[in-house]
């Protein structure tokens, strides 16, 4: 069975600065994709991310970009120039072939200081 | 699209007692998940169906939790009798069936069992 990890249950961050939030995953797929969901105090999940595992080029959107590492199975998350609504709690999910289900870690919650 | 629906938002119950959540997915969406999320446990996963067929059942936690799909546009959540460690935030989210594609989340069920 596919697993989600992240290993950091709590991180923070002055404001304008850089973060990396830690994700690794474990499966025998080939064909799957990562995802970076962001979720406020409003409990809405925004998506933020998606990167393919057949894509060598890693994944940007505006200051977020992904670090993938295939061969590690890493797939962690890079917020530039954070911003106060930045702060939530941010979950790595992977979504593979086989049976196309989407499995979360348990989930990140980033502080941005002032 | 008014996304995706569920009701209600909160529900207050006593311990024994049948519970219903219910979900309404996207319009032409084929794929359909049900989640928990505790502070303990994260963002779990009980069941997906695809085309109205569950295909993953394995997170389901035990016999007092059904869930069924009639339908494309339905979905309902029975936890029967209800025990007050279910209380949880339960998510229902729908996506097409490629991998690639998001899926968006509805605002969630807060459950308390007392």
């Amino acid at each position: 069975a596919q697993t989600v990890t992240q290993s950091q249950p709590e991180m923070s961050v002055q404001e304008a600065e850089t973060v990396t939030l830690s994700c690794t995953y474990d499966t025998s797929e080939s064909d799957y994709y990562l995802f970076w969901y962001k979720q406020p105090p409003s409990r809405q999940m925004i998506l933020v991310i998606r990167q393919e595992a057949y894509k060598q080029q890693n994944a940007t959107e505006n200051r977020f970009s992904v670090n993938f590492q295939k061969a590690a199975k890493s797939f962690s998350l890079k917020i530039s120039d954070s911003q106060l609504g930045d702060a939530a709690m941010y979950f790595c999910a992977y979504r593979g072939g086989s049976q196309g289900n989407l499995i979360f870690g348990k989930g990140t919650k980033l502080s941005v200081k002032p | 699209d008014a996304g995706v629906i569920q009701s209600p938002r909160h529900e207050v119950t006593e311990m024994g007692q049948e519970v219903t959540l219910r979900c309404k997915p996207i319009s032409g969406h084929n794929s359909l998940f049900w989640y928990r999320q505790t502070m303990m446990r994260g963002l779990e996963l009980l069941i997906y169906f695809n085309n109205n067929v569950p295909i993953d059942d394995s997170g389901m936690p035990e016999d007092r939790f059904s869930a069924k799909m009639p339908n494309a546009s339905f979905s309902t959540l029975k936890i029967q009798p209800s025990e007050p460690r279910d209380s949880a935030v339960y998510f229902c989210a729908s996506s097409l069936g490629r991998l690639n594609t998001e899926a968006f989340f509805g605002q969630g069920t807060r459950l308390t069992v007392v």
